[in-house]
């Protein structure tokens, strides 16, 4: 079975900051997606950025990005120019190909202090 | 487009009662899930649908019932309501496995307490 494990219970970041959030799972899958959701107090999960996992190429959305590390199982998420507005409970997530069943992470609370 | 609405909010609940939550989605899309949320934790899979009229359990089915009558709707259900039941219930939907990595997309999230 897959599992996703975020070893970071709690991070918090000066407005305008880079923040790092650490991600690692385990599958014997070859061909998967990992994605990074978002959960504002207002509990709507809200999808940040998604990465295939036969693609090298880290993605990137604004000011969201990826080190996707296939050999290490590793798939952090660096917050740049962090934001008031990005406080929020962040998940990391895990798809096999083979089907379309989410798995995710325990989830790191981002705290963006003024 | 709404997207995924899910009805009620909030509720309270006995132990023992029971209750449907709602979850409606206006996208037309196959797959529906629903999910739980402990706190602390990540979302939880208890059923999933891949199109009317089939559904199937995920990691944490106990206690739970759901239907798929027609495209847009996947109620769940609760027959005999337990304090270990007390979570946040979101609702999802995708496109279709097909494409698998499509986006899921949520629901607001039912929170439920049974007393």
């Amino acid at each position: 079975a897959q599992t996703v494990t975020q070893s970071q219970p709690e991070m918090s970041v000066q407005e305008a900051e880079t923040v790092t959030l650490s991600c690692t799972y385990d599958t014997s899958e070859n061909n998967y997606y990992l994605f990074w959701y978002k959960q504002p107090p207002s509990r709507q999960m809200i999808l940040v950025i998604r990465q295939e996992a036969y693609k090298q190429q880290n993605a990137t959305e604004n000011r969201f990005s990826v080190n996707f590390q296939k050999a290490a199982k590793s798939f952090s998420l660096k917050i740049s120019d962090s934001q008031l507005g990005d406080t929020a409970m962040y998940f990391c997530a895990f798809e096999e190909t083979s089907g379309s069943r989410l798995t995710f992470g325990e989830g790191t609370q981002l705290t963006v202090n003024p | 487009n709404a997207g995924v609405t899910q009805t009620p909010k909030f509720r309270i609940l006995k132990i023992g009662q029971s209750m449907t939550l709602q979850c409606t989605q206006d996208m037309n899309h196959n797959y529906m899930y629903w999910y739980r949320q402990d706190p602390g934790m990540g979302l939880k899979l208890i059923y999933y649908s891949v199109g009317a009229g089939i559904t199937d359990k995920g990691e944490v089915p106990n206690g739970y019932n759901v239907s798929r009558s027609t495209t847009e709707d996947f109620p769940l259900r609760l027959e005999l309501a337990a304090p270990s039941q007390t979570s946040v219930y979101f609702c999802a939907s995708s496109l279709t496995f097909r494409t698998s990595g499509e986006t899921q997309y949520f629901g607001p999230g039912t929170r439920l307490l049974v007393l």
